[in-house]
C-alpha cells in the first residue's frame, strides 16, 4: 500500500531556528505538492515540482522559504528563519500529472 | 474575495440522511475541480476530479456535479455514515494555479 511519507510528523521550535520538513513521494510519480494549512487561511499551495522541476512556488515566501527535489524519492521544505507565524500544518502530496493527488500526514510545526 | 466559496460552513445531519454541499467559484481559466475530504488530524483524501466537459462523477456514496457554465459544483452524500463526519474541501485549477475553498465542517449523529 504505497503512501506518502513525510518527517518529522511534529517539531517544537524557537523563533529565529531553521525548520526541514522532507517527504517521499509514492515511487513513480512525477508531481509533487507543498501544502500549509492553518486555522485561520485553510488550506494554501506553497510550491509545486513536476519531474523534480520548480513549476510554481509563487505561493511561498521566498525570503526565508526554499523548497527542493535534490532527487525523485525526496522533496524537502526548508524554512530559515522560522517566525510563529510559520506555526501550521505542512502536507506533501504527490501524483501523476493533473491526475489524484495523495497527501501524506502533515508535519505539524510549532514556533515558539 | 475568495475565488471559491463553499457553503454552508457548517452542517449537522442525523446517519442515514442525504446532504449537499455546495462550491461556486469564479477561478479561471478553468482546468478542473476536485473534491477532498479531511478527517482531523490527517491529510485530505481525493473524492473527485472534474474537468471541463464532465457534468457528474460519482466515487460510492459520494457524487460530485459540475455546472461550468454557473461556475457552480456539488458533492452529494448519499445515506450518510458516522465516518462521513470531516471537513470536506473544494479545489479549483487554473493551469498551475490552484484556489481552495475554506471547507464545510460536516458532522453526522447518531
Amino acid at each position: 500500500d504505497a503512501r506518502v511519507t513525510q518527517t518529522p510528523r511534529d517539531k517544537v521550535t524557537e523563533m529565529g531556528q531553521e525548520v526541514t520538513m522532507r517527504c517521499q513521494p509514492i515511487l513513480g510519480h512525477n508531481t509533487v505538492f507543498w501544502y500549509r494549512q492553518t486555522m485561520m487561511q485553510g488550506l494554501e499551495l506553497l510550491a509545486y515540482f513536476r519531474n523534480r522541476a520548480p513549476l510554481d512556488d509563487s505561493g511561498m515566501p521566498k525570503d526565508r522559504f526554499s523548497a527542493e527535489m535534490p532527487d525523485a524519492t525526496l522533496a524537502t521544505l526548508k524554512i530559515q528563519p522560522s517566525e510563529p507565524r510559520d506555526s501550521a500544518v505542512y502536507f506533501c502530496a504527490s501524483g501523476r500529472d493533473q491526475g489524484t493527488q495523495y497527501f501524506g500526514p502533515g508535519t505539524r510545526l510549532l514556533v515558539l | 474575495k475568495n475565488q471559491v466559496e463553499q457553503s454552508p460552513q457548517s452542517l449537522i445531519i442525523l446517519e442515514g440522511k442525504n446532504c449537499t454541499l455546495q462550491c461556486n467559484y469564479t477561478v479561471s481559466p478553468f482546468s478542473n475541480l476536485r473534491w477532498y475530504k479531511q478527517d482531523t488530524g490527517r491529510g485530505p483524501v481525493s473524492l473527485t476530479i472534474m474537468t471541463f466537459s464532465e457534468n457528474t462523477k460519482s466515487n460510492g456514496r459520494y457524487t460530485a456535479t459540475l455546472d461550468a457554465d454557473t461556475k457552480q459544483s456539488s458533492l452529494h452524500i448519499t445515506a450518510s455514515q458516522l465516518s462521513d463526519s470531516a471537513s470536506y474541501i473544494c479545489v479549483v485549477s487554473a493551469g498551475n494555479d490552484m484556489r481552495f475553498g475554506a471547507g464545510t465542517r460536516l458532522t453526522v449523529k447518531p
